[in-house]
């Protein structure tokens, strides 16, 4: 049964560029969270996915955005990338409200 | 969840106790979770609390108290392994985001 799985695992780009993240579910969830983590730092919400939609935001600007398909897998965009953007990327999945979410590995992003 | 409190670094003996603790500010609390995460790992679910009390899992315990804010993880019998950051997190009424705390880097010395 497989976890969470995400790609790349590390990925370096420059100031301005664009980012395309993703993430398989584990089997049978349905739902898609995505966070971000600073180095010695909680995980800070991003937004969820949910039947293909964006269902809630975190306090990210309009440059963060992603996408759901119907196969529930998930996608992180990040546009005109900023030295702050450095961060490991985590993907977590869950199939009801309250159930706890499933982390992947994450993908960690650095921006020269 | 906001203002979610829990101590920067602890360090034990292998074989002890260790205790972390959490506060937390809510305008509708909703269920807290601790999660354990190695360095450069994915964040794995240890335990979850809604009401009052205390849950027990193996060597893992982990107490709520709604009306004090308050929670902690009990780490018995401390292994080499343990050694991780421990991460509180709290989910509001309405809310579908997790919130969360920095962080309790544990080390276990021999």
């Amino acid at each position: 049964d497989a976890g969470v799985t995400q790609s790349p695992t590390h990925l370096i780009k420059t100031r301005g560029q664009q980012v395309t993240l993703r993430c398989s579910p584990k089997s049978g969830h349905d739902t898609v969270s995505w966070y971000q983590q600073a180095l010695g730092q909680g995980p800070q919400f991003i937004f969820q996915y949910y039947e293909e939609e964006e269902r809630q935001r975190g306090n990210f600007p309009d440059r963060f955005s992603g996408h759901q398909f119907p196969n529930y897998s998930s996608e992180l965009n990040v546009n005109a990338l900023l030295l702050g953007d450095s961060a490991l990327y985590l993907c977590a999945s869950s199939s009801y409200s309250n159930q706890p979410q499933h982390f992947g590995d994450g993908t960690r992003l650095s921006i020269l | 969840g906001q203002n979610i409190d829990q101590p920067t670094e602890m360090t034990a003996t292998e074989g002890a106790i260790v205790q972390i603790n959490c506060t937390y500010q809510t305008s509708g609390f909703n269920g807290l979770f601790w999660y354990q995460q190695h360095a450069g790992e994915a964040p794995t679910f240890l335990s979850y609390n809604v009401l009052d009390g205390l849950e027990e899992k193996g060597r893992f315990s982990s107490f709520l108290s709604r009306s004090k804010g308050y929670s902690y993880l009990l780490l018995k019998e401390l292994q080499m392994k343990d050694s991780a950051s421990y991460l509180c997190a709290v989910r509001d009424i309405g809310d579908y985001k997790l919130s969360f705390g920095a962080g309790t880097t544990v080390t276990v010395r021999a």
